[in-house]
């Protein structure tokens, strides 16, 4: 059985820092691109950053390019989202998602979220 | 502003058909498969149709997707009032700021 469990969301000030982490099982994680994929508070989804199955190709939302950055240890099939220069609309819940094979394929298992809260 | 542009709503009687309409450009939808997602309050999303017309097991026949050109439509039909949820379109987006990208979603009342 897929399972994704998300940790290290948190109450951050504004100009701090996060790192997420989404520990994966029930699949060969190497083969697989992975995302997250972030819900603000009473509005839609927004893929924050998608990572190829090796970890060479990375793609960012123009909203967090440059201050996020995604990565995975495939030895210990965990995804990881570090996030720096928080701002208050960052606030939202982070789902870490498997695609189906490549960056580009759906989105076919999620994880049940970790709240991120930006505030002073 | 989402890329893609869903109705923020729709309602239908029990029983009754509902299409949900998903429009994007050539540079996502019109070049990419497009997928669905349903959501309850409180709970992750679930796929609920892949590569534009492709139920994943367990997906009731009720739910059918298709795709024309640079729009995509979910179809619901014998609705239930267990189907009121949060759907969600979503792509591949292959421009200079290439990334997956979805629709603002439709939130279906069943009534």
């Amino acid at each position: 059985e897929v399972q994704l469990l998300e940790s290290g969301g948190g109450l951050v000030q504004p100009g701090g820092s996060l790192r997420l982490s989404c520990a994966a099982s029930g699949f060969t994680f190497s083969s697989y691109a992975m995302s997250w994929v972030r819900q603000a508070p009473g509005k839609g989804l927004e893929c924050v950053s998608t990572i190829s199955n090796g970890g060479g190709g990375t793609y960012y939302a123009d909203s967090v390019k440059g201050r996020f950055t995604i990565s995975r240890d495939n030895s210990k099939n965990t995804l990881f989202l570090l996030m720096n220069s928080l701002r208050a609309e960052d606030t939202a819940v982070y789902y870490c998602a498997k695609s189906l094979a490549r960056p580009k394929d759906n989105f076919d298992y999620w994880g049940q979220g970790t709240l991120v809260t930006v505030s002073s | 502003q989402s890329v893609l542009t869903q109705p923020p709503s729709v309602s239908a009687a029990p029983g009754q058909k509902v299409t949900i309409s998903c429009s994007g450009s050539s540079s996502n939808i019109g070049n990419n498969a497009v997928s669905w997602y349903q959501q309850f309050p409180g709970t992750a999303p679930k796929l609920l149709i892949y590569e534009n017309n492709e139920r994943p097991s367990g997906i009731p026949d009720r739910f059918s997707g298709s795709k024309s050109g640079t729009s995509a439509t979910l179809g619901i039909t014998g609705l239930q009032t267990g189907d009121e949820a949060d759907y969600y379109c979503g792509t591949w987006d292959s421009s200079l700021s290439a990334g997956w990208v979805f629709g603002g979603g439709t939130k279906l009342t069943v009534l």
